[in-house]
């Protein structure tokens, strides 16, 4: 049974990169049956979809952040990563990673984490 | 890329059945037989309850049903019993190998 947790700064500052990582245990990152994807939530909103990634590194993003959202991996660490630049308040969300087996729907979920833009 | 079209509220009475309609267009949910779905209780991580527009993962009870019919997909929730009072929210692969989440579907037991 995968498990995945975020980490990272619960307040960053307007026009900043914010910065989270997602540790995976129960399985290895780079077995190749999961894609591993961002997801987050505004106070209040519905979910977006920000981006997912493969362990071989090959990436899908969000058009609408594309130009500002970079998702990596570490396979050593068992983990993958993401920054999104240039942040505003409209970016205060709960961010979630999680894990789906190809194109299929997202089967496990962090239990998220809640980041704040605010000077 | 919009989000999918949910009702912003839908509501039951215990015991008897409720659909939720999911909304998109031809370049996501009318293309792909990849629609999904998701319970999300207050505070919590979504959970996957429905996968390939009908499918149900392993502990899912099933009580919750899936179909689509062209661009608009459904959720049918029946036996409707207090626990399943939550947020609903479906989620289409679209083209350019993107994902497009649903509006959202705040469902109240009365």
């Amino acid at each position: 049974q995968l498990q995945l947790q975020e980490s990272g700064p619960g307040l960053v500052k307007p026009s900043e990169t914010l910065s989270l990582t997602c540790t995976v245990s129960g399985g290895s990152i780079s077995s190749g049956s999961y894609y591993w994807g961002w997801i987050r939530q505004p106070p209040g909103k519905g979910l977006e979809w920000i981006g997912s990634i493969y362990y071989t590194g090959s990436t899908y993003y969000n058009p609408s952040l594309k130009s500002r959202v970079t998702i990596s991996v570490d396979t050593s660490k068992n983990q993958f990563s993401l920054k999104l630049s240039s942040v505003t308040a409209a970016d205060t969300a709960v961010y979630y990673c999680a894990g789906h087996k190809g194109d299929i729907a997202f089967d496990y979920w962090g239990q998220g984490t809640q980041v704040t833009v605010s000077s | 890329q919009s989000a999918l079209t949910q009702p912003a509220s839908v509501s039951g009475s215990p015991g008897q059945s409720i659909t939720i309609s999911c909304t998109g267009t031809s370049s996501d949910v009318g293309s792909f037989n990849l629609l999904s779905w998701y319970q999300q209780h207050p505070g919590k991580a979504p959970k996957l309850i429905i996968y390939e527009v009908s499918k149900r993962p392993s502990g899912v009870s099933n009580r919750f049903s899936g179909s689509k019919s062209g661009n608009t997909a459904s959720l049918t929730i029946s036996g409707l019993q207090a626990e399943d009072e939550a947020d609903y929210y479906c989620c289409s692969y679209a083209t350019g190998s993107t994902y497009v989440f649903g509006t959202g579907t705040k469902v109240t037991v009365l």
